[in-house]
């Protein structure tokens, strides 16, 4: 089975500063998906960045950057000039076939003044 | 392209009784997926459709679950004698095949359809 994990339940970040969220994913795939999802208390799942596994560059979105790591399977979000609007929840999800996205617990990011 | 659409947005139910939820997908978006989530974890794949056949099912879709897309276009879902361990949000997404290959296309997200069995 395809386990996703997320080892930090919450992060605390101030405004301005930046903040890493790591996750980690097993697959046999060797081609394959890997989305950061964004959710904020009212509960609608946004798309924050996507990487491509066969891509050796790291995939950027404005303030928002990857670290992947395809031999080690690690997934890390950096989030950069961090603003009160990026607390939320957010979920690594690799989607490794059969198109499901298998998703993380989930880190809670709490963003201060 | 309004996004993904979701009714009802609530529904609140007495064990027992059957419910059944709603999906419109972005238009044009061939595929559509409903998952659950249940409080403080993310969300679990119930099935999945490519136009109108389901082509995959989960574990977690007991047979009191049932889910349709007669059309290829909207969805639903139907709780048939729910129970209270079915309280949880419904979510439903869809995706477009663009390049015809597994795994790559983005899933865009509904607002969900929060369920409470009393």
């Amino acid at each position: 089975a395809q386990t996703v994990t997320q080892s930090q339940p919450e992060m605390s970040v101030q405004e301005a500063e930046t903040v890493t969220l790591s996750c980690t994913y097993d697959t046999s795939e060797s081609d394959y998906y890997l989305f950061w999802y964004k959710q904020p208390p009212s509960r609608q799942m946004i798309l924050v960045i996507r990487q491509e596994a066969y891509k050796q560059q790291n995939a950027t979105e404005n303030r928002f950057s990857v670290n992947f790591q395809k031999a080690a399977k690690s997934f890390s979000l950096k989030i950069s000039d961090s603003q009160l609007g990026d607390a939320a929840m957010y979920f690594c999800a690799p989607n490794t076939g059969f198109q499901k996205l298998v998703f993380g617990t989930g880190t809670r990011l709490l963003v201060s003044p | 392209d309004t996004g993904v659409s979701q009714n009802p947005r609530h529904k609140i139910t007495k064990r027992g009784q059957n419910v059944t939820f709603r999906c419109d997908p972005i238009s044009e978006h061939n595929r559509l997926y409903w998952y659950r989530q249940t409080l403080g974890q993310g969300p679990e794949f119930l099935t999945y459709f490519q136009n109108e056949a389901q082509l995959e099912k989960s574990r977690l879709l007991s047979d009191r679950f049932s889910a349709e897309r007669p059309k290829g276009s909207f969805s639903t879902l139907e709780i048939q004698r729910t129970e209270q361990g079915d309280s949880a949000m419904y979510l439903c997404a869809s995706s477009s095949d663009i390049a015809g290959g597994a795994s790559t296309d983005t899933q865009y997200f509904g607002p969900g359809t929060r369920l409470t069995v009393l």
